[in-house]
């Protein structure tokens, strides 16, 4: 099945600095990569996704880059505030006949400080 | 438009012990997912359904976890009997069909078992 490994597992970054997390992938026919920011107490939430037929997504501060070659890709935050501190978990989806599940990364805890 | 409910939050049980967990869907959608979570870990499927029908339990614990989707609305996942290892926060999570739709997450139920 799809393993999905993503570092770092925290991260600390100052207030107005970019913060990067990256996952790598091991099933070559996975297709979508949501991203997802889970806040304590709450289930995950999606901030953003790409597909394997795009390179590159941008959603204000938040954009995602995909290398299906090397199977990774990555979560860039911009300008990171205070309320960008929550844990991210990556995914990776391959579809079949069985369904569409998410696979998903350990999660890192991100961290901003004012 | 309202989001996936679940109750209860949290249950406190003993080993042994039965639990049941009830979810229901964003009005309209199809598929509805079963994940858990360990803490410290991204949420892993433990049954997906379409409708009313079941398209993946290839990792649910069938000697020890149930669960239906009558209707095709809501459902209901039991664990009989529960081991210390279920402690652990169960999401539920919708989309409005299969493949890449956007899966939209509960806020879970936090279990534990002494």
């Amino acid at each position: 099945g799809e393993n999905v490994e993503q570092h770092p597992s925290t991260l600390s970054v100052q207030e107005g600095d970019s913060a990067v997390i990256k996952c790598t992938y091991s099933d070559s026919a996975s297709n979508y990569f949501p991203w997802y920011k889970q806040e304590l107490g709450k289930g995950p939430q999606l901030i953003i996704d790409i597909r394997s037929n795009v390179g590159e997504k941008k959603d204000q501060r938040i954009a995602v880059t995909l290398n299906k070659t090397a199977k990774h890709f990555s979560l860039h935050i911009t300008e990171t505030q205070p309320e960008d501190s929550a844990v991210y978990f990556c995914a990776a989806v391959v579809g079949s006949n069985s369904g569409y599940a998410l696979n998903f990364g350990k999660g890192t805890s991100l961290l901003v400080t004012p | 438009e309202a989001g996936v409910a679940q109750s209860p939050r949290y249950k406190i049980i003993e080993k042994r012990q039965s639990v049941a967990f009830w979810c229901n869907p964003i009005s309209g959608h199809a598929t509805l997912y079963w994940y858990q979570q360990i803490l410290g870990q991204g949420p892993k499927l433990l049954i997906q359904f379409q409708n009313n029908g079941v398209v993946d339990d290839s990792q649910l614990p069938k000697d020890r976890f149930s669960a239906e989707r009558l209707k095709g609305v809501d459902s209901t996942l039991k664990i009989q009997p529960a081991k210390l290892e279920d402690s652990a926060v169960y999401l539920c999570a919708s989309s409005f069909g299969r493949g890449q739709d956007t899966q939209y997450f509960g806020p879970g139920t936090r279990l534990t078992v002494l």
